[in-house]
């Protein structure tokens, strides 16, 4: 039963810009990562978000809003090397990190 | 740098059977944490450890698994007996910290429960 929800699974063309949201519930909170895994591999940090707004890293990008519970990646100029899970997980404030169940992303050509 | 490795990364056992597995962190990270992943399912926390001491076990199953960190490096996380419902994958991660530093996870154990 974790308090956090991500969409299942997406699909979007190489070369197109993907928004993967997040929403969580949680009376404790320091921040938000993303991290993405591929299939049969370890989860691989992304992003960490712990104040309001939107943070770049080269393609792709972070958003977190504290008030509404709520976060997005955004992922641009797609390539086939994207398809993976990407894990949403927040931080509470008890040094613990829950992490959502993970968004299947798929790129087609 | 060496990653976090962890041995062995598949596992194929019969239940009832123990089984046992290993981590060696990233090289003065002070947290280490086992986590289960169930197919399509994110990491759930087992245990952490802050050195040798494991300060969150909350969520292990203590009637059959078990963890040490005796030097407050290397862990080993075991089952015993297992169970059909054990089979998944099992991640060691580290940290610097326990606080809000980035966790660097492991390959991971795929353990088969047949």
């Amino acid at each position: 039963g974790q308090n956090i929800d991500q969409p299942t699974e997406m699909t979007a063309t190489e070369g197109a810009i993907v928004q993967i949201n997040c929403t969580y519930q949680t009376s404790g909170f320091n921040g938000l990562f993303w991290y993405q895994q591929h299939a049969g591999e370890a989860p691989t940090f992304l992003s960490y978000n712990v104040l309001d707004g939107l943070e770049e890293k080269g393609r792709f990008s972070s958003f977190l809003s504290r008030s509404k519970g709520y976060s997005y990646l955004l992922l641009k100029e797609l390539q086939m090397k994207d398809s993976a899970s990407y894990l949403c997980a927040y931080h509470t404030g008890g040094f613990k990190t829950i992490f959502g169940a993970g968004t299947r992303l798929f790129v087609k050509a | 740098e060496a990653g976090v490795v962890q041995s062995p990364r598949y596992k194929i056992i019969e239940k009832k059977q123990p089984v046992a597995f290993w981590c060696n962190p990233i090289s003065g990270h002070n947290t280490l944490y086992w986590y289960r992943q169930n197919l399509g399912q994110g990491p759930e926390l087992l245990i952490r450890y802050e050195n040798e001491e494991a300060v969150d076990d909350s969520q292990l199953p203590k009637d059959r698994f078990s963890a040490e960190r005796l030097k407050g490096v290397d862990s080993t996380l075991k089952i015993q007996p297992a169970e059909l419902g054990d089979s998944a994958v099992y991640l060691c991660a580290s940290s610097a910290t326990g606080g809000e530093d980035t966790q660097y996870f492991g390959p991971g154990t795929r353990l088969t429960v047949l």
